[in-house]
């Protein structure tokens, strides 16, 4: 069964500056991975997704996300935070076609401060 | 995601009573799911469907029972409910197994 972890619980960044939220995943093959985003009162919103191919992601919002193999990572980023990027971030993990479910972490709460 | 619209938004209810939550797509979703959100446990999947009256548990179905009789709808039901089920309840959609999945706004319940 795959699994997820996000190792920061919450994260404070000034507004401007570079940011970089960890996911690190548990899985025998290679996985679907996925980043999603939940303003407060909201539900989930797909930032990108990694199924093959290219291991650097483009997605929404000016955000990037990182496949690396050897580190079992799919690390997001973004080289300028806006104040509307203050949110809870949501790793997820699916085992590919063939597999109805997605595995989530337990979220990073982006914090921007002026 | 527009496609998918939950009701009701909030509820308060007492415990021991029935809950009836539903999801609504219209995206041609195959897969539906009922998730329950929770702090410093992320999003937890309670059941899901794999099409029309195909239905599977999910980690934390105990007190849950789903429904789907038709494509657009998905019922999650709440027996007799308790005040361990008070969460944020999100449905999702996928058009294939595997693939991203699109979430409705949530509904907040409360079980006093």
């Amino acid at each position: 069964a795959q699994s997820v972890t996000q190792p920061d619980i919450h994260i404070t960044v000034s507004e401007g500056a570079s940011l970089e939220l960890r996911c690190n995943y548990s899985y025998g093959a290679t996985p679907y991975l996925f980043w999603y985003v939940q303003s407060p009162g909201q539900g989930l919103q797909l930032l990108l997704k990694y199924f093959s191919g290219d291991t650097l992601v483009q997605g929404i919002k000016g955000f990037e996300a990182e496949f690396k193999r050897s580190q079992s990572s799919f690390n997001l980023r973004k080289p300028s935070v806006h104040w509307s990027d203050a949110a809870e971030y949501f790793c997820a993990v699916g085992a590919g076609f063939g597999n109805e479910k997605l595995t989530f972490g337990t979220g990073t709460r982006l914090t921007i401060i002026p | 995601d527009a496609g998918i619209t939950q009701s009701p938004r909030h509820k308060v209810t007492e415990t021991g009573t029935p809950v009836t939550l539903r999801c609504h797509q219209t995206e041609n979703h195959r897969y539906m799911y009922w998730y329950r959100q929770d702090p410093g446990h992320g999003l937890r999947l309670i059941h899901y469907s794999y099409g029309v009256k195909d239905t599977d548990k999910g980690e934390v179905s105990d007190g849950y029972s789903v429904s789907r009789s038709k494509t657009e709808d998905f019922l999650l039901t709440l027996e007799s409910a308790t005040s361990s089920q008070t969460s944020v309840y999100f449905c999702a959609g996928a058009i294939n197994q595997g693939n991203e999945q699109y979430f409705g706004p949530g509904t907040r319940l409360t079980v006093t």
